[in-house]
């Protein structure tokens, strides 16, 4: 039981460059989320989905798009990277069910992207 | 609109020295508050759920309460292998579905 992982653990992309940071869980979460956190900012929710073929956008979604074809990976794009989108990148899953639902959140050991 | 304030910022403590880490906040329909530990370059990790005022947990030396407007994670003769940042973060009904609202995080130190 790997929990949550994470690919790439690092990365350096150019500006205007794309690339997907890759998410996947082996607990058969129904949930799944991306978020970034940032120095002083904290951890912002960027997109979520409920299950396969549904998600939505989150606080910061502008700049990148999800999708969700399997229960097991939530990757994340981003269209046309961007110095701001420097960041380390974080996704989570959770069950929908229990007394927290969709908030009790295990967290993958993230990726750092550096856009210059 | 949701805000979690912790407090303090950074704490060094003795190894033995035992304190409490706090996490005020204010929200909407409270569904659940959550303590994670992150250690640097990785993920949080998770600790605790908390949903009610009075609900206690604990967890080796690490106990969490919580009160209608706070929360508190008491560290019980802490060790070096205990310093880390930890973060309180809350979820409510009415943001976007399991939107988790964080804290800065309280950056602890045990020194041997």
């Amino acid at each position: 039981n790997a929990g949550v992982t994470q690919t790439p653990k690092f990365q350096v992309l150019k500006t205007g460059q794309s690339m997907t940071l890759q998410c996947a869980q082996d607990m058969n979460h129904e949930y799944m989320s991306w978020y970034r956190q940032d120095p002083g900012m904290g951890l912002r929710l960027i997109h979520y989905s409920v299950g396969a073929g549904i998600t939505d956008q989150g606080e910061v979604p502008n700049g990148y798009n999800v999708s969700r074809s399997t229960t097991e990976d939530f990757p994340l794009r981003l269209l046309s990277a961007a110095p701001s989108q420097t960041s380390v990148y974080f996704c989570a899953s959770s069950s929908l069910f229990g007394l927290a639902g969709s908030y009790e959140q295990y967290f993958g050991p993230g990726t750092r992207l550096t856009v210059t | 609109e949701d805000q979690v304030t912790q407090s303090p910022e950074a704490l060094r403590l003795q190894e033995g020295e035992s304190s409490s880490l706090n996490c005020s906040y204010t929200v909407s329909g409270l569904r659940g508050l959550f303590w994670y530990r992150q250690d640097p370059g990785k993920g949080p990790e998770f600790l605790f759920t908390l949903y009610s005022a009075g609900e206690e947990k604990e967890k080796e030396r690490l106990k969490a309460t919580l009160t209608k407007k706070e929360s508190f994670l008491h560290i019980t003769a802490p060790k070096p292998e205990d310093s880390a940042t930890y973060l309180c973060a809350v979820g409510a009904g009415g943001t976007s579905y399991g939107k988790l609202t964080f804290g800065q995080g309280t950056i602890l130190t045990v020194h041997p």
